[in-house]
């Protein structure tokens, strides 16, 4: 069974500043994607990030980029110059890919790291 | 459309109520979610359709019955709650397995579920 940690259960940083957030996973697959997502006090769950197993190359999206470690089981997130609406839980997950590419399980979350930008 | 939307925002219900929850998509997923949460915690997944058809319910009480009436709607009718139901009830869809490239789930905003 796949699991996701995050060990991080509250940070801060200060707005401009840089912060970077752990995830590890437990899995024998070798073929999965990886997602961070945000869900602030509005609540809605919104996708950050996405990175597909077999890429090495780590994903980036503007302000945000993981760093990706296959062999260690490491999926950080860095946020970059730190905004007060980067307040929110961020949530670490785990999915199978399946054979035609898509998906195959269901999504797996960690517990999540609240994290708070201070003016 | 890249959206979920879930109606009603706020439900406060009796433990003798029947409500329903609306989720809708238009992205052409085939897979759509129901999930339970917590405040400060992860989502609790609760059942999974894909082509429309039940595929996983994870043991949720029979006072939560799903529907899929089309590859767009999601309902969840509520009947008979208790207060511990009281949460955030989340919706969301995705390519399903045959779908080719998987871009993760997209929620919708959710529906804040207080049972009195």
């Amino acid at each position: 069974a796949q699991t996701v940690t995050q060990s991080q259960p509250e940070m801060s940083v200060q707005e401009a500043e840089t912060v970077t957030l752990s995830c590890t996973y437990d899995t024998s697959e070798s073929n999965y994607y990886l997602f961070w997502y945000k869900q602030p006090p509005s609540r809605q769950m919104i996708l950050v990030i996405r990175q597909e197993a077999y890429k090495q190359q780590n994903a980036t999206e503007n302000r945000f980029s993981v760093n990706f470690q296959k062999a260690a089981k490491s999926f950080s997130l860095k946020i970059s110059d730190s905004q007060l609406g980067d307040t929110a839980m961020y949530f670490c997950a785990f999915i199978k890919r399946g054979n035609y590419g898509g998906s195959q399980g269901n999504l797996i979350f960690g517990k999540g790291t609240k994290l708070s930008v201070k003016p | 459309d890249t959206e979920v939307t879930q109606t009603p925002k706020h439900l406060v219900m009796g433990m003798t109520n029947k409500k329903s929850l609306k989720c809708e998509q238009h992205m052409g997923h085939r897979a759509m979610y129901w999930y339970k949460q917590k405040a400060k915690k992860p989502p609790e997944l609760m059942f999974v359709y894909s082509y429309e058809k039940l595929s996983i319910n994870e043991s949720v009480p029979s006072r939560f019955s799903p529907e899929c009436p089309n590859s767009s709607l999601l309902n969840l009718h509520l009947h008979a709650l208790q207060p511990e139901d009281s949460a955030l009830y989340l919706c969301a869809s995705s390519h399903a397995a045959r779908q080719g490239s998987y871009y993760g789930y997209t929620f919708g905003s959710g529906t804040r579920l207080t049972v009195v």
